[in-house]
């Protein structure tokens, strides 16, 4: 059981938009500790997409942005692609671990 | 160009002990914090460890504290983790991973490759 709590699998059609969610507690999220995003591809490093919330890396594509609320965070993928099929984390602090703590994952599957 | 390159992965017995390496490159290495994080195929990405610029600050998951040593060569641009007391859960894909700095809202802004690590007799 992971601390971040993600879906374990959204799917869409290539073009459309796609949100991924991303729930916490009151010792990570709730307490406003930043939340970033990854994706994880088979046999590849994972790629930092988001990190502080909101901001993109240089070179990650316009079509990832997030958001945050006082108790959650989700990651929106835009014109969905075949290449955007893949595993995608969230990531945060939690003060009650001492520790950074992932969600359990999320594969997006582009029908 | 940032290149990290994890090595010491490998099949070993539960209770043995196993040292992983990562050789850094493309940035000067103690400007920055440094972490562990595995992949498992049953429980995803975990983060395991993490050490500041100058190993004043060090951290471990539970899972693993007082089995795992993290430690950083500046001179060598290189960081280790000691494995000790190996459990068939530790068995993952291991991850070294760089961080602007240690603290509560890091993250990851480059990985390795990962280097694999199987516990079992």
């Amino acid at each position: 059981q992971s601390v971040l709590t993600q879906p374990p699998s959204v799917s869409g059609a290539p073009g459309q938009r796609v949100t991924i969610s991303c729930t916490g507690s009151g010792s990570n999220i709730e307490a406003h500790y930043d939340v970033h995003w990854y994706r994880l591809l088979p046999g590849a490093a994972p790629k930092l997409l988001i990190y502080a919330n909101t901001n993109r890396p240089s070179g990650v594509p316009d079509r990832f942005s997030a958001s945050r609320s006082a108790t959650s965070a989700s990651l929106a993928i835009t014109g969905l692609q075949a290449e955007d099929e893949a595993d995608y984390y969230c990531q945060s602090y939690d003060t009650s671990l001492g520790a950074w703590v992932f969600g359990g994952g999320t594969k997006l599957t582009v029908l | 160009e940032v290149q990290l390159v994890e090595s010491g992965g490998g099949l070993v017995q539960p209770g043995r002990s196993l040292r992983l390496s990562c050789a850094a490159s493309g940035f000067t290495f103690d400007d920055y914090a440094m972490h562990w994080v595995r992949l498992t195929p049953g429980k995803g990405l975990e983060w395991v460890s993490g050490i500041n610029w100058n190993s004043g600050s060090i951290g471990y998951a539970d899972s693993v504290k007082g089995r795992f040593t993290i430690s950083r060569d500046n001179a060598n641009n290189s960081l280790y983790l000691q494995m000790n007391r190996l459990r068939p859960e530790d068995t993952a894909l291991y991850y070294c991973a760089k961080d602007l700095y240690y603290g509560s809202g890091s993250y990851y802004e480059d990985w390795g490759q990962g280097t694999l690590v199987t516990v079992s007799s």
